[in-house]
């Protein structure tokens, strides 16, 4: 069965400090995973995945596969990157079979 | 990102009484899914389309019911309310079941039921 565990509802870090949010995934096969962001009163959307090995405002995730993690790191955090941050997993089915965790809600204080 | 819509954006309704969550996409999205969102199990798939007319459950359908005539509408109907589907509801839509075609999610629908 797939399952994502995000073991922290918040995270409360100052400006300028580094973030990360921990995400732990359990699959047998070869996961795809991704990281969805919902900002305050915006829609839920993409940040982003591990397929296209990007970065994106600053934040980047490495997908561990002998820990099974895949955790949301940035080095400098910014007040405007407080929002709800999502990890979620998709099987190679596709988007069918794509699990979220429960969520951690990031706050970053001046 | 206004290609999708969903109605209403808040609705209370009372135990037992059917209610419909409506979601229009604009973009001619073959996939189109309706996630529940509730503190402490982040968001769950209730039901999801493949195309017109072609519809599957995911995780948490019990309850819910929903319909795909056209492609661009998919209807989310809860045939008896009851108070544990009170939640967020969130439609969401991809150009196809492909990973690198990402999900697009409407505001969602927030749901009291009473």
């Amino acid at each position: 069965a797939q399952r994502v565990t995000q073991p922290e509802k918040l995270l409360s870090v100052f400006k300028g400090a580094p973030v990360e949010l921990k995400c732990n995934y359990s699959y047998s096969g070869s996961p795809e995973l991704f990281w969805y962001v919902q900002y305050s009163r915006q829609r839920l959307q993409l940040l982003l995945r591990h397929i296209s090995r990007e970065s994106i405002k600053g934040f980047t995730a490495d997908l561990n596969k002998g820990e099974t993690s895949f955790h949301l790191k940035k080095p400098f955090a910014q007040e405007e990157d407080s929002a709800m941050y999502y990890c979620a997993l998709a099987g190679n089915t596709g988007f069918q079979k794509l699990v979220f965790g429960t969520g951690t809600r990031l706050l970053v204080s001046p | 990102d206004a290609g999708i819509t969903q109605s209403p954006r808040y609705k209370i309704t009372e135990t037992g009484r059917q209610v419909t969550l409506m979601c229009h996409q604009t973009w001619s999205h073959s996939y189109m899914f309706w996630y529940r969102q509730d503190l402490g199990h982040g968001l769950r798939l209730i039901y999801y389309s493949a195309a017109a007319d072609i519809t599957d459950k995911g995780e948490v359908p019990d309850g819910y019911v929903v319909s795909r005539s056209k492609t661009e509408n998919f209807p989310l109907t809860l045939e008896s309310a009851t108070r544990s589907q009170t939640s967020v509801y969130f439609c969401a839509s991809s150009e196809s079941r492909q990973l690198n075609s990402p999900l697009h999610f409407g505001n969602g629908t927030r749901l009291t039921v009473t």
